[in-house]
């Protein structure tokens, strides 16, 4: 299995709160993803990274940051949640020149 | 732009049972073809791949084709078993991106 953690595993929170997730590879793998799941949508993305210090936008991006100022750790921040983001969320990561992306274990997240 | 369709879900058969799950996409060029299983509580892992048109990608007893003519990438078992149920996603890398797009899954539960 590819060495991603994923921490906090699950979280409850409360509407207008910051929140930060954490995804850790053991890979040293360039690329890394942050997606949610939820019902009859299945996966969207977020963000992801192309290196360090380089993030782009995925299709979902509003109300969300990134950031990786290491290869190992890609940190996606909720900066003040709302209750549509309760999802889970999956981190996700690939090496140059692969296709095939590697997931995390997930994070369940929950905002009152 | 690129997109996913698969069949919708939940899906229920007795083990034993022949599977189908459908998928087709839209892509320019020739995108590289994926189907992911997530099992209950867990995140996705790769089930199996194809990179280019008339390929096969098999494992575990599943396999899918890479119909370019019909644009389409079904998933197949000939004897599913309980061990089976989870959700399935079919998903896509267009040509040069680094980029995964999904399908919306399909929840697959065997009945002994």
């Amino acid at each position: 299995d590819a060495g991603i953690t994923q921490s906090p595993r699950h979280k409850v929170t409360e509407t207008g709160t910051p929140v930060t997730l954490r995804c850790h590879q053991t890979e040293n793998h360039r690329y890394m993803y942050w997606y949610r799941q939820d019902p009859g949508h299945g996966l969207r993305l977020i963000h992801y990274s192309y290196g360090v210090k380089d993030t782009d936008k995925g299709e979902v991006s509003d109300g969300y940051s990134v950031s990786r100022s290491k290869t190992e750790d890609f940190l996606l921040t909720l900066e003040s949640a709302t209750s549509s983001q309760t999802s889970v969320y999956f981190c996700a990561i690939k090496g140059t020149g692969q296709e095939t992306q590697y997931f995390g274990p997930g994070t369940r997240l929950l905002v009152l | 732009g690129n997109s996913v369709t698969q069949m919708e879900g939940p899906v229920t058969l007795s083990e034993e049972a022949f599977l189908t799950i459908n998928c087709t996409y839209t892509a320019t060029g020739y995108p590289s073809l994926f189907w992911y299983v997530q099992y209950p509580g867990e995140g996705l892992q790769l089930l199996l791949k194809a990179t280019k048109a008339d390929d096969k990608g098999s494992n575990k007893g599943f396999e899918a084709t890479y119909r370019k003519e019909t644009t389409s990438f079904h998933l197949e078992k000939g004897s599913v078993q309980v061990s089976d149920s989870a959700v399935y996603f079919c998903a896509l890398n267009a040509q040069g991106a680094q980029k995964l797009v999904f399908g919306q899954g399909t929840r697959l539960t065997i009945n002994p």
